[in-house]
């Protein structure tokens, strides 16, 4: 079945740097990447996602770009800010009837001030 | 328009009993899944609904169940509870169960 690793598993970089978090698929197949932020004591949110036909997406600070031939993606975050301190889960889904949604095992980002 | 809602938010059950979870979509979503988020862990899956029917379902014991009914609304029942077993359980909605996730805010469930 589909397995997701994501690493690092924590990661702390200091206010205003660059984050990178990173995840690997094993379905080939895979066609939508989303990530979710999870802030403490909150429910996890959607940030961005992208589809296997587009290389890479931003949305202001956050952007994901996508390597479908190596079969990995990654979360980048620039100019980092306190409110970017949360869990962050990626997940790779197969098609739109997939409903089985394997998510990586999560990056606990914390922003030093 | 209003968002996923579980219910209860915290229940504490002690081993050996069993536990009944709600969750009610969005409206207009006919897909619910559960997942057991657990301190360090990530968010493993437990199963899908989908118009009444199971789609999927993860790896986990014969002890954890689940519904749906006609309105969307679902359930999920835990037997025999264990010590294990204490975790918050999310529920999610959506369309179609593939694409953009709505979170519920979790059950949180603490087994004694």
């Amino acid at each position: 079945g589909e397995n997701v690793e994501q690493h690092p598993s924590t990661l702390s970089v200091q206010e205003g740097d660059s984050a990178v978090i990173k995840c690997t698929y094993s379905d080939s197949a895979s066609n939508y990447f989303p990530w979710y932020k999870q802030e403490l004591g909150k429910r996890p949110q959607l940030i961005i996602d992208i589809r296997s036909n587009v290389g890479e997406k931003k949305d202001q600070r956050i952007a994901v770009t996508l390597n479908k031939t190596a079969k990995h993606f990654s979360l980048h975050i620039t100019e980092t800010q306190p409110e970017d301190s949360a869990v962050y889960f990626c997940a790779a889904i197969k098609d739109s009837s997939a409903s089985k949604i394997i998510f990586g095992s999560g990056t606990r980002l914390s922003i030093r001030p | 328009k209003a968002g996923v809602t579980q219910t209860p938010r915290y229940l504490i059950k002690t081993r050996g009993q069993q536990v009944t979870l709600s969750c009610s979509p969005i409206s207009g979503h006919r897909s619910v899944s559960w997942y057991q988020q657990t301190p360090g862990q990530g968010l493993q899956f437990l199963f899908e609904y989908f118009s009444e029917t199971q789609r999927n379902k993860g790896n986990f014991p014969g002890r954890f169940s689940g519904r749906q009914f006609s309105n969307s609304r679902s359930e999920m029942n835990v037997s025999t509870l264990e010590l294990g077993d204490s975790a918050l359980y999310l529920c999610a909605s959506s369309w179609d169960g593939a694409n953009v996730l709505t979170f519920g805010a979790g059950s949180r469930l603490t087994v004694l």
